[in-house]
């Protein structure tokens, strides 16, 4: 089955810096690579997704980029706020599962 | 519009107790259901998922099982608790066929005492 890896498990940042969050995963046939960010003790909330026929997608501050050669997708936040602070999770979809990482907690301090 | 249910919200329960965990949703049909759990500090672990009714996939032994009686509904049980079960059960559902995201509920805190 699927396996998906997700690195830093925690990300420190100053307010204003970029941040980025790394994952590989390793069924060729996933073919959804979504981003979740979950803030404490609330549920998972998607931010950004991407399909496997697009290499980059960006909205606003947040990006993600896939390389389903090397099977890793990996997501950036720029100018990071003390909003941005939560757990992010990175996850693949093949057939009907969805797996995840697990997880990054992200601190920006201001 | 699509809204998923889950019940309850925390729970606390003694080792060897059974438990029943519920999530139903409304406003689409046919939808792939999961059972996550996360444990403190950890990531989403993916306990169970279904693909329709009676259909269930677990991803990990363990000492929990799932069930989808309806279209809509699934069920997490367990007949004897252990100290291990802890923790946060999110269930969460996508559209069956489609490559889409998946939404989750509010979670079920668990704690076995």
């Amino acid at each position: 089955g699927e396996n998906v890896e997700q690195h830093p498990s925690t990300l420190s940042v100053q307010e204003g810096d970029s941040a980025v969050i790394k994952c590989t995963y390793s069924d060729s046939a996933s073919n959804y690579f979504p981003w979740y960010k979950q803030e404490l003790g609330k549920r998972p909330q998607l931010i950004i997704d991407i399909r496997s026929n697009v290499g980059e997608k960006k909205d606003q501050r947040i990006a993600v980029t896939l390389n389903k050669t090397a099977k890793h997708f990996s997501l950036h936040i720029t100018e990071t706020q003390p909003e941005d602070s939560a757990v992010y999770f990175c996850a693949a979809r093949s057939q009907g599962n969805l797996i995840f990482g697990k997880g990054t907690k992200l601190s920006v301090k201001p | 519009s699509q809204t998923i249910h889950q019940w309850p919200a925390t729970l606390v329960q003694p080792v060897g107790s059974p438990l029943s965990l519920e999530c139903t949703v409304e406003g689409t049909s046919n939808p792939n259901l999961y059972w996550y759990r996360q444990a403190a500090g950890r990531g989403l672990q993916l306990l169970f998922y279904s693909v329709g009714i009676g259909q269930i996939s677990s991803e990990v032994p363990q000492n929990l099982s799932a069930s989808r009686p309806q279209d809509r509904q699934f069920i997490l049980s367990s007949k004897k608790l252990l100290l291990s079960d802890s923790g946060f059960y999110l269930c969460a559902w996508s559209v069956g066929r489609r490559v889409t995201e998946a939404f989750f509920g509010q979670g079920t805190r668990l704690t076995v005492v």
